[in-house]
């Protein structure tokens, strides 16, 4: 069963616009990582959340967690059109990582 | 450093056939996991080994085994391959951070 879902399945935005994307889990949990995959390759890791943190930032990328709500959201800001990959969120339960089904995300130039 | 390396990156079965999937990591991390990624979905987990010499299943571990060989290799064995096996597998290892690094990818398809 998978711990994360995204919200929404697919996004297309023209270049430049805010990309943003969100995750819904269900149980308690460690923490909860952000992925990225190109078409094709394997998943590169973006950013990590801790549940006793609210939000993170990395470059473009501002994620926001709500422990409350069972929720995350990923922001990437001044999208190009080589952030056009799929999002995965992962929640970490224990020294396993759960993830949901993704976001294709198109960004159109 | 290579990371995480994976072979073969593709590779094609037929029904009852076996095969081993083969990874290894250079960061010297004690975990490594092997995931298999269907159409449409997220990862999901086969097995994993948190430390040498360990292995645990994960979500979906039947018709697979694995090996923990050494610190650096993990490998995935189909013993009687099926259809329904075809998918794409990962394997990954995760540092101190609980950050996971994966590898290209191995193509499996079963006929």
């Amino acid at each position: 069963s998978q711990q994360g879902e995204e919200d929404p399945q697919a996004l297309s935005i023209q270049e430049g616009e805010n990309a943003t994307m969100n995750c819904s889990y269900k149980t308690s949990i460690n923490n909860l990582q952000w992925y990225r995959q190109n078409s094709g390759r394997g998943l590169v890791h973006l950013i990590l959340i801790r549940s006793n943190e609210r939000e993170k930032h990395s470059g473009r990328l501002r994620v926001t967690l709500d422990t409350s709500k069972k929720s995350s959201s990923l922001l990437i800001t001044a999208s190009r059109a080589a952030d056009t990959a799929s999002y995965f969120c992962a929640t970490d339960r224990g020294n396993k990582l759960v993830f949901g089904a993704g976001t294709i995300l198109r960004v159109k130039s | 450093n290579a990371g995480v390396t994976q072979t073969p990156k593709f590779q094609v079965l037929k029904t009852g056939q076996s095969m081993t999937l083969q990874c290894a990591q250079d960061m010297n991390h004690n975990s490594m996991y092997w995931y298999r990624q269907d159409p449409g979905m997220g990862l999901r987990l086969i097995y994993y080994s948190a430390s040498e010499g360990t292995t645990d299943k994960g979500e979906v571990p039947n018709g697979y085994n694995v090996s923990r060989l050494n610190k650096r290799e993990f490998s995935l064995r189909l013993e009687s391959a099926a259809p329904s096996q075809t998918s794409v597998y990962f394997c990954a290892s995760c540092d101190e951070t609980d950050t996971q690094y994966f590898g290209p990818g191995t193509r499996l398809t079963v006929l």
